[in-house]
């Protein structure tokens, strides 16, 4: 079965640092990978997706992402952080056999200190 | 255009009572997916539809949790007999057709469970 799993719980980053979130997958084929973002408040927000091609993937607020098939590890990484970035980051996966259920990790929860 | 919305955005129920929650996802989107985020988890998926069908239920925990969608459009998650453990937020999302096709979350509902 497929699983998703973020080592880190929470993550403290200096604003205009970068940031790297990890995510490990687990699962036999070539997955569907996503990450999504949830602000306090907020609905759950796509930053990115792979699902095959270039395995450096550019998403929306300047967050990418690299698809490793050989560590199995798909981490979610922005140059400069901004204050706006602080919110909970979810890896996700799913099958690609046609059903899209995902299947999120645990979450990363992201502070920005001035 | 608009989003997928879900209502009410919070209900609180006693033990043992029915409840329902409803999504309408966005115009002309044919997957609708439902989903469960307890506190501090990511979320969990219970029940995924293609049109009026329901394609996958694997994620439903148990017989108490029934979903419908009649007309292809809205859908409306049914719980029975509940459970504090029921307490949760249940998520919505819709995706146009294919596997590929991103997934767009609702708010949610909070349901609380007394």
């Amino acid at each position: 079965a497929q699983s998703v799993t973020q080592p880190d719980i929470h993550i403290t980053v200096s604003e205009g640092a970068s940031l790297e979130l990890r995510c490990n997958y687990s699962y036999g084929a070539t997955p569907y990978l996503c990450w999504y973002v949830q602000s306090p408040g907020q609905g759950l927000q796509l930053l990115l997706k792979y699902f095959s091609g270039d395995t450096l993937v550019q998403g929306i607020k300047g967050f990418e992402a690299e698809f490793k098939r050989s560590q199995s590890s798909f981490n979610l990484r922005k140059p400069s952080v901004h204050w706006s970035d602080a919110a909970e980051y979810f890896c996700a996966v799913a099958p690609q056999t046609g059903a899209n259920n995902l299947f999120f990790g645990t979450g990363t929860r992201l502070t920005v200190i001035p | 255009g608009a989003g997928v919305s879900q209502t009410p955005s919070n209900k609180v129920t006693e033990k043992g009572k029915y409840v329902e929650l409803r999504c309408d996802p966005i115009s002309g989107h044919t997957a609708l997916y439902w989903y469960r985020q307890s506190l501090g988890q990511g979320p969990e998926f219970l029940i995924y539809f293609q049109g009026t069908g329901a394609a996958d239920d694997s994620g439903l925990p148990n017989d108490r949790f029934f979903a419908v969608r009649p007309e292809g459009s809205v859908s409306t998650l049914k719980i029975q007999r509940t459970e504090r453990g029921d307490s949760a937020v249940y998520l919505c999302a819709s995706s146009q057709n294919s596997w590929t096709d991103t997934q767009y979350f609702g708010p949610g509902t909070r349901l609380t469970v007394l």
